[in-house]
């Protein structure tokens, strides 16, 4: 996984709750994204940041997800009033640019809803 | 037509044998291309990555893009029980605006 730390690994969350999951990118790479997979299917593409910028967000649900990846410390994927569609695992990667190259995951964070 | 499209088998292969495994996709991401193994309920891990037309050998593992065909495969030689996995096709636009766009995955079994 080279390096990309990923927390909590698992969370649990009641429907209506909030969900915080972290993502810490390899060091030195300034690029982070984030992905879903929901169970038997691919990995989807949500949503690319660099530092303090949101570079391409297409692939995040309009409502209730938002993320962040401030000037200091870990990217931020915040989901508000989970519901059970929400379970899935989600992955942070990072790449030292963003132009096609090599991106690396982190471990994941499995998200169940109940 | 869907961005990258796999054969979500699964794809059984004797041990010892090669195993074929392949991905076509559209204009928007014909860039890069990588292959990933993803263990059951693990993250994806690189294999190999291609970008001009032709093979690419790692090992026991060859990449192969053909632009012109739009796919790109993967094949393992000298297959092994720990080669079974989810092997999941990806591509880029190279443009940097975005993430890499994945298949679904391929389910490959290697049997003893």
């Amino acid at each position: 996984n080279a390096g990309v730390m990923q927390n909590p690994r698992h969370l649990v969350r009641r429907r209506g709750q909030e969900a915080r999951l972290r993502c810490s990118p390899v060091k030195g790479h300034s690029h982070v994204y984030w992905y879903r997979q929901l169970p038997e299917e691919g990995l989807k593409f949500m949503v690319y940041l660099q530092k303090e910028n949101i570079i391409d967000e297409s692939g995040m649900p309009k409502e209730r997800f938002s993320a962040e990846f401030p000037k200091e410390g870990p990217s931020i994927l915040r989901i508000q009033q989970v519901v059970r569609g929400d379970s899935a695992a989600y992955f942070c990667a990072s790449s030292p640019t963003g132009q096609g190259n090599t991106i690396y995951f982190g471990e994941g964070s499995w998200l169940t809803v109940v | 037509q869907k961005e990258v499209e796999q054969n979500s088998g699964p794809l059984s292969v004797p041990e010892g044998a090669i195993a074929s495994l392949n991905c076509t996709y559209s204009d928007r991401v014909s860039q890069s291309f990588f292959w990933y193994r993803q263990y059951s309920g693990k993250s994806p891990e690189l294999i190999m990555s291609i970008y001009s037309n032709g093979d690419k050998e790692d090992g026991r593992f060859t990449a192969q893009l053909n632009k012109a065909s739009q796919y790109v495969s993967l094949l393992i030689r000298d297959s092994q029980p720990s080669d079974s996995a989810t092997y999941l096709c990806a591509g880029s636009s190279g443009g940097g605006a975005d993430g890499l766009t994945f298949g679904k995955g391929t389910h490959l079994i290697i049997q003893p």
